[in-house]
């Protein structure tokens, strides 16, 4: 069974420029997760998707990020414009939903120069 | 304070040795991750439990929830298992994973 599948795995970018990255959950998992993880920290989630719905963005920096979850399976998500904090790792979960076990993708490394 | 604190934050042991890692939570939890993270590389998840103690190979995770405690254990420790070790738990009034800052091990041959 594929686990999920993130891409592009990396990216760099100059600041101001946009960027988009790209997640594909494992089939049927309704839950779906983005998270950043800064070097030597721990993820922070971003946002958080049941089914299409986002049912909690509240970390989410919304001047200039953006989510989305189209019919539920695929998400992308976007910054617009970057900044060089935004240099970190971008990571994709999914799980069956609720408490059960989350399996995360490779990530996105991602520099702002 | 965190949340969830693990210890120590770096260990480096010798081949063969016998490893344990500590993770302590302050919230009531429902469940806990112990996810592995390789340099470079994704997280994946190695245990999720809610009570007692899970084995796969040479790994052993135990759970203590009056104590609010959890270990993961390495048994026969190699070099290809040196990664950073995240202790991640399902808590809170939202249920959400909620992240330990990670222990990182080295191996050395």
């Amino acid at each position: 069974e594929a686990g999920v599948v993130q891409s592009p795995r990396y990216k760099i970018i100059e600041k101001k420029q946009p960027v988009a990255f790209w997640c594909n959950p494992i089939s049927g998992h309704n839950t779906l997760y983005w998270y950043r993880q800064n070097l030597g920290q721990g993820p922070e989630l971003l946002i958080r998707y049941e089914n299409e719905e986002a049912v909690d963005d509240s970390q989410l920096p919304k001047d200039r990020f953006s989510a989305e979850r189209l019919k539920g399976v695929d998400s992308t998500l976007k910054i617009q414009p970057a900044e060089l904090g935004d240099s970190a790792v971008y990571l994709c979960a999914s799980s069956w939903g609720g408490n059960t076990e989350a399996f995360f993708g490779q990530g996105t490394r991602l520099t702002v120069v | 304070k965190n949340e969830v604190e693990q210890s120590p934050q770096n260990l480096t042991a010798q081949e063969g040795e016998f490893i344990t890692i500590n993770c302590s939570y302050s919230v009531g939890i429902s469940a806990l991750h112990w996810l592995q993270q390789h340099p470079g590389g994704g997280i994946v998840s190695l245990f999720m439990l809610s009570s007692g103690k899970k084995k796969h190979g040479r790994l052993i995770a135990t759970i203590n929830i009056q104590e609010k405690h959890s270990s993961l254990h390495i048994t026969a420790s190699h070099p290809r298992d040196s990664a950073v070790y995240i202790c991640a738990a399902y808590g809170g009034a939202t249920n959400k994973l909620i992240f330990g800052t990670g222990t990182l091990l080295a191996v050395q041959p």
